[in-house]
């Protein structure tokens, strides 16, 4: 199964908003509402922000939202915020009944 | 709060077998599903697979024929076998609680080092 395409990075201001792209097929991200999102800092366990495209788990600040739209699901991160700097991963549900992960994506805050 | 701890040998030879254990602790096994995810060093994640509480798995297909993954109800642990390695089985093993129904992996472990070297 083929990794989900993320960009390799993305950067942006304090208090900019930013949106990271995750993109599959019609046999992943298009079919399924299971796309969640992960956040990763150096040496940690990465941490979930967003499940089932765009449910956030409590203590997940309302500054990180998720959309999908055809085989493309996305992760906004408004007001953009020092501690927020870190990798971020997407992954989806597939027609085999696995997951696969995304490539990642480094969001620097300038 | 649930807490998830890999346990293993931090070092496995080539063509041997790579065994980890995950204990976990403040929670039940029951109805929830139990996965193992990897990160090379300096790479991305890869999903290996998991287990329901039920006993049913899901692996990746590129693994598929080496790996195994197992419920200890009893004990409040899960395992992972993954066979024949090669120095591209280096990595960080994870071990996660996935909330059944859901793509919400909840919690994680902190993660343990297995290197493949001779």
């Amino acid at each position: 199964q083929a990794a989900l395409t993320q960009p390799a990075s993305v950067s942006g201001s304090p208090g900019q908003s930013i949106t990271i792209s995750c993109t599959g097929t019609t046999s992943d991200v298009g079919a399924y509402k299971y796309v969640s999102w992960y956040q990763q800092h150096p040496g940690k366990a990465p941490k979930v922000m967003i499940y089932d495209v765009s449910n956030r788990p409590s203590g997940v600040s309302n500054r990180f939202s998720g959309s999908k739209s055809g085989n493309t699901a996305s992760l906004t991160i408004s007001g953009l915020q020092a501690e927020d700097e870190a990798d971020y991963y997407c992954t989806s549900y597939t027609s085999s009944g696995t997951y696969v992960f995304g490539t990642g994506t480094k969001v620097t805050v300038l | 709060q649930v807490q998830l701890q890999e346990s293993g040998p931090g070092l496995v030879k080539p063509s041997e077998t790579l065994s980890l254990t995950c204990t976990v602790s403040y929670g039940s096994i029951n109805a929830y599903y139990w996965g193992w995810i990897r990160q090379p060093p300096g790479k991305g994640l890869e999903w290996i697979g998991y287990i329901s509480y039920t006993g049913a798995t899901s692996y990746n297909p590129s693994l598929k024929s080496r790996v195994t993954i197992s419920l200890d109800t009893p004990n409040n642990r899960f395992s992972l076998r993954l066979i024949s390695v090669t120095t591209a089985d280096t990595a960080v093993y994870y071990c996660v609680r996935v909330v059944t129904g859901t793509s919400n992996y909840d919690y994680w472990g902190q993660g343990t080092l297995v290197t493949v070297s001779s």
